[in-house]
């Protein structure tokens, strides 16, 4: 069965401190994505993996992929309120057609 | 640039009605994806086209939901006869193709059936 494994599923944390969200998958894939989704709204699409080792920053969000582990990472430094919202990875799997499963999501808070 | 273009944006309908719900991609876009958001099962990807042909449509739940594409600016999903368990927020979304670059999602359309 193809899965998409978040941990953890919800994340209260202080401003100012870091945390990683963890991303497993069980099927072959050529591509890992991370999103992010405020309550209410669409998805906003943060980051796309194409290689092992890949390694992608945008201001304090950093995601890495480990395609032999078949481990996405995303790491929050110094968080902020802003931050708070649900992000969700999801990979392309390449077994047969293309399918793109998401995982169960992460919903971060962040306190002030 | 507009963006992905859904609509309606809400629908409240009947149990028994038929419901179709409407996305326009990005322009130039030639992949196009229909997803359903439930607190129950999260996000499922229902089907997806390329070039305006549907290319896997195996997360269709069953025969009472269709889609189609009949031009690169227009989508449908229809939804015939409604169930109350339908009832969750349909998000459309768009690539460049299916070489892997991230989609861009649609606002998404809520629908409630009672």
């Amino acid at each position: 069965e193809l899965k998409v494994e978040q941990n953890p599923l919800f994340l209260s944390m202080q401003e100012g401190k870091n945390y990683t969200i963890y991303c497993n998958y069980s099927t072959t894939s050529d591509r890992l994505y991370w999103y992010r989704q405020d309550p209410g709204k669409s998805l906003e699409s943060l980051f796309v993996l194409l290689s092992n080792g890949a390694v992608k920053q945008e201001g304090r969000l950093m995601a890495s992929l480990d395609t032999k582990a078949r481990l996405s990472t995303l790491h929050i430094t110094a968080a902020v309120h802003d931050l708070s919202a649900t992000y969700f990875c999801a990979v392309r799997s390449t077994s047969g057609t293309y399918k793109y499963i998401f995982g169960t999501g992460t919903r971060l808070k962040v306190l002030a | 640039d507009a963006g992905v273009i859904q609509s309606p944006r809400h629908e409240v309908t009947e149990m028994g009605q038929e419901v179709t719900l409407r996305c326009k991609p990005i322009s130039g876009h030639n992949s196009l994806f229909w997803y359903r958001q439930t607190m129950m099962r999260g996000l499922e990807l229902l089907i997806y086209f390329n070039n305006n042909v549907p290319i896997d449509d195996s997360g269709m739940p069953e025969d009472r939901f269709s889609a189609k594409m009949p031009n690169a600016s227009f989508s449908t999903l229809k939804i015939q006869p409604s169930e109350p368990r339908d009832s969750a927020v349909y998000f459309c979304a768009s690539s460049p193709g299916l070489t892997g670059e991230t989609q861009y999602f649609g606002p998404g359309t809520r629908l409630l059936v009672l």
